[in-house]
């Protein structure tokens, strides 16, 4: 069983609609949420964390975390093209310093 | 602050030749990592450091691999004895907490 799972996609939406990204995590004992975007040829780049259960909101993005389900979620709203991209679900165990890594979720915004 | 800067971007190698990466991470970062990422999968761990201590490194990281951080400031990964296999992307990236990293711009390896 990998420690991030997410699902490939890809996912397509058109512009305007919400995007809804998903990752499942193994770990349980897990505290610590990223979620990364990643342009085609270029490295991953923060755009959310989250620590607790609930939602975490930042501008047209929302995080969603569940422990009990051991889920997070990433919602974005207003979809643009310029969202298009791979977003990457990465945990922080509870124990040592890496990040685990989902496959990352290919999100095509269409215009 | 320029961000985390990788060199080289792109590093074309024969079977059997060694490489060496660098990173300089954002100045007041003292956790440093490196991962590797290949197509259509998220970055592996490979190593951290934390200032000038290697404090952990991945089974991923065989004996051919190595890397340094000699003075707690920029870090460099040697790969010996290339193989096809190593061929992928390899990302640094730098933190001053476990808050999340920023990442560099990568060094893409490609051995033929």
């Amino acid at each position: 069983q990998k420690e991030v799972e997410q699902n490939s996609g890809p996912l397509s939406v058109p512009e305007g609609a919400i995007a809804s990204l998903n990752c499942t995590y193994s770990d349980r004992g897990s505290q610590s949420f990223f979620w990364y975007r990643q342009y085609s040829g270029k490295s991953p780049e923060l755009i959310m964390s989250i620590y607790s259960n609930g939602d975490k909101e930042d501008g047209r993005f929302t995080a969603q975390l569940n422990k009990a389900s051991q889920y997070v979620s990433l919602l974005i709203r207003d979809s643009q093209p310029s969202d298009s991209a791979t977003y990457l679900c990465a945990v922080k165990p509870n124990t040592g310093n890496q990040f685990y890594f989902g496959t990352g979720t290919s999100l095509t915004v269409i215009p | 602050d320029t961000g985390v800067s990788q060199n080289p971007r792109h590093k074309i190698t024969k079977r059997g030749q060694n490489v060496t990466f660098r990173c300089d991470p954002i100045s007041e970062h003292n956790r440093l990592y490196w991962y590797r990422q290949t197509l259509g999968q998220g970055p592996e761990f490979l190593t951290y450091f934390q200032n000038e201590a290697q404090l952990e490194k991945s089974r991923l990281l065989s004996d051919r691999f190595s890397a340094e951080r000699p003075k707690g400031s920029f870090s460099t990964l040697e790969i010996q004895r290339t193989e096809q296999g190593d061929s992928a992307m390899y990302l640094c990236a730098s933190s001053l907490d476990t808050n999340g990293y920023t990442f560099g711009s990568g060094t893409r390896l490609t051995v033929v």
